[in-house]
Order: structure tokens, then sequence, then C-alpha cells
């Protein structure tokens, strides 16, 4: 399966700052995608990030809020925005193979907002 | 009604024990179903994909029940490795993105 570098692992921000995400992976993949999980809570689909074209947002989901790039098919970046307490979250990029082995996740970011 | 729906558990068992989860599903359009095993502070992992005929891999057996909307993860002759939560997937309205359950809880004990 692909290998996802996710970066970073864990961070604590300050509100009304914001922090960029990054998700490399060692293969081209068509797909990839963007996932928060609340505390206690499940998976939660924010974007799906197509390269070269703007991100597909779900309900909820806003691009001011969380701007997303996907510059080439082996990276992205999402940005959370003018973070507040309720932004702390872990946050998961994710990535359908190409080669039809399914989905695969990076190792999430912890984000903690004070 | 959420997408995914899971009975959240826990579901404490002692080792070598058989256990089932359930999970329901509301997207009537769903074509692909999954379940993953989700570590404590850990990203989920692919456990199995859910097939239509049913499918087995080694201890773990996953059924699909289209008319009912109805998915299963039965895991026999548990191990305390097993000791997990354990996320129902079904692709979205989207097509390719998923929906997750909420998770079921399993505490394997000796």
């Amino acid at each position: 399966s692909a290998v996802i570098s996710q970066k970073p692992s864990r961070d604590i921000c300050q509100r009304g700052t914001s922090l960029t995400i990054q998700c490399q992976v060692d293969s081209q993949v068509t797909m990839m995608f963007w996932y928060r999980q609340q505390p206690g809570q499940s998976l939660t689909l924010i974007a799906t990030a197509n390269q070269g074209s703007e991100a597909t947002y779900e309900s909820g989901f806003v691009i001011d809020k969380f701007p997303i790039s996907r510059p080439n098919l082996t990276f992205s970046t999402l940005t959370v925005s003018n973070l507040s307490p309720e932004d702390s979250s872990i946050y998961l990029c994710s990535v359908l193979e190409d080669t039809g082995y399914g989905y695969t996740f990076g190792s999430g970011t912890r984000l903690t907002v004070v | 009604r959420k997408e995914v729906e899971q009975d959240p558990g826990p579901f404490n068992v002692p080792e070598g024990a058989t256990v089932a989860f359930n999970c329901t599903y509301s997207n009537s359009a769903s074509q692909s179903f999954f379940w993953y095993r989700q570590d404590c502070r850990k990203e989920p992992k692919l456990l199995m994909s859910v097939y239509s005929s049913g499918n087995e891999d080694g201890r773990f057996t996953a059924q699909l029940n289209r008319a009912s909307q109805y998915i299963s993860l039965l895991i026999r002759d548990s191990k305390l490795s097993d000791s997990a939560t354990y996320l129902c997937v079904v692709n979205s309205n989207s097509g390719y993105a998923l929906n997750f359950g909420k998770g079921t809880s399993l505490l394997v004990t000796p």
C-alpha cells in the first residue's frame, strides 16, 4: 500500500492563528481526502482534494476556513484558519490508491487550540 | 438519521470468545463497504473489504445484506491484540469518499 507522510503529528496553537498540515504520498494517487476526527467521534469528511482545481467541500465546511492545495498527484495541504478551541481535533489525510488496494490514511495531526 | 450507525459498545470479551459487530447504513446506492480498525491515538487501518457474497480472512468474517442495508463483522477466537475500535465504513453519496460509523470498542481480556 501507499506510504503517507503527514506533518506535523501534533501542534498546540493560539486562537486566531492558522495551522497548515502537509500530506506527502510515496506514489501518485488520483483521489485524496481530508478528514476530521473530533474527540470521541468518528471521522468526518472535510473535502476531496482535486489535483489542479479547487477542492470539493462537504456540507458544513468552507474554503475560507479550510483552504486546501493539491499541486500534484503526491502532495496536498490542509490549512485550518482562524483557529478556535472548537477546531481542536485530529486531522487525517487519506488516499484512494490507483492500484485498487483501497483507502490508506496518514498518521494524523493532533491539533489543540488554546 | 446518520449515514452509518454502529453500536458503540464497549464489548468486553474473554480471550478465545467469538464476538459480532453490526452496522447499518442509510444510502441504498452505496457500493463499497469496509471494516477498519483504529487503535488508540492511531489512524484507521483497513481490516477488510466487505463483499456481497460474504468474505473471510482468517479469524474475521464479514457479511453484507443489501436488502436490509446491514453489515456485520464476526471475530472468532479473540486475541488480546484484537482490542481496538472497529469502524464500519461505507462509500458516500459522492462516490469515492467514505462515511464512517462512530466505531465499536472491543476489549479482549485475559
